[in-house]
C-alpha cells in the first residue's frame, strides 16, 4: 500500500523569506502522480502544483516549485519569496496511475508566514 | 464559475443524534468525493462516486455512514447514530471524469461536525 509522510506538523518562517517543506512517500508503482494541495484556515483546498513520475524536469508555479527525487521518494515543495497569504495547511499527495483517480493524503504540514 | 457548495458549515450534534451534510459539486462534474478530516490529519476518503453509481466506498463506516447522489448532481452524506469520534471536518470535492486524472479535486469549504 501507498503512503505519504509529511515529517514536519508545523512550520513558520519571515515574510519574503524561502521555505522547503518536505514529502516523503512509499510505492512498487512507476507511473504515479504527486500533489501538494494548499488548505487556508476556513477556506477550501486547492491544488498548489502537481508533478508527472515520469517527468525529470521538476515543476513550477510562480513562487511554488518542486524537488523531486524519485529515486528517494522524495518531494519537496519550495516557496520563495513568502507572502502572507502563504499561510495555510498544505498536504502532500499521491496518486497512482491507475486507481480511480484516488489521492492518498499526508497529515500536512502547518506553514505560518510572519510578517 | 461557481465552486462547490457544502452546508451546513458548523454543526453541533449530541452522540448518537443524527445529521446530514449537502453537497452540490461544479456543474458538469462527473466524479464526486466526500472526505473526512479530522484535526490535525490528512483527508480520508469516504466514498467515491461517478456520476450516480459509487466507485469506491471501502472506507465508509457502513454501520451510521450512508451517502447517496441522486440524478448524478446532489449528493447527501448522513451519519446516524453519531459518535464522538465522528467530530471532524467534511469535505466534498468534485473533479470532471475526463480529466480525473490531472488528480485536481475540487474543494467546498467543508462542515465541520462536533460531536458532544
Amino acid at each position: 500500500a501507498q503512503t505519504v509522510t509529511q515529517s514536519q506538523p508545523e512550520m513558520s518562517v519571515q515574510e519574503a523569506e524561502t521555505v522547503t517543506l518536505s514529502c516523503t512517500y512509499d510505492t512498487s508503482e512507476n507511473n504515479y502522480y504527486l500533489f501538494w494541495y494548499k488548505q487556508p484556515p476556513s477556506r477550501q483546498m486547492i491544488l498548489v502544483i502537481r508533478q508527472e513520475a515520469y517527468k525529470q524536469q521538476n515543476a513550477t508555479e510562480n513562487r511554488f516549485s518542486v524537488n523531486f527525487q524519485k529515486a528517494a521518494k522524495s518531494f519537496s515543495l519550495k516557496i520563495s519569496d513568502s507572502q502572507l497569504g502563504d499561510t495555510a495547511m498544505y498536504f502532500c499527495a499521491f496518486m497512482k496511475h491507475s486507481s480511480n483517480y484516488q489521492l492518498i493524503w499526508g497529515a500536512g504540514t502547518k506553514l505560518i508566514i510572519k510578517p | 464559475e461557481a465552486g462547490v457548495a457544502q452546508s451546513p458549515r458548523y454543526k453541533i450534534i449530541e452522540k448518537r443524534q443524527s445529521v446530514a451534510f449537502w453537497c452540490n459539486p461544479i456543474s458538469g462534474h462527473a466524479t464526486l468525493y466526500w472526505y473526512q478530516q479530522i484535526l490535525g490529519q490528512g483527508p480520508k476518503l469516504l466514498i467515491q462516486f461517478q456520476n450516480n453509481g459509487v466507485v469506491d466506498d471501502s472506507q465508509l463506516p457502513k454501520d451510521r455512514f450512508s451517502a447517496e447522489r441522486l440524478k448524478g448532481v446532489d449528493s447527501t452524506l448522513k451519519i446516524q447514530p453519531a459518535k464522538l469520534e465522528d467530530s471532524a471536518v467534511y469535505l466534498c470535492a468534485s473533479s470532471p471524469w475526463a480529466s480525473a486524472n490531472t488528480g485536481e479535486l475540487f474543494f467546498g469549504e467543508g462542515s465541520r461536525l462536533t460531536v458532544l
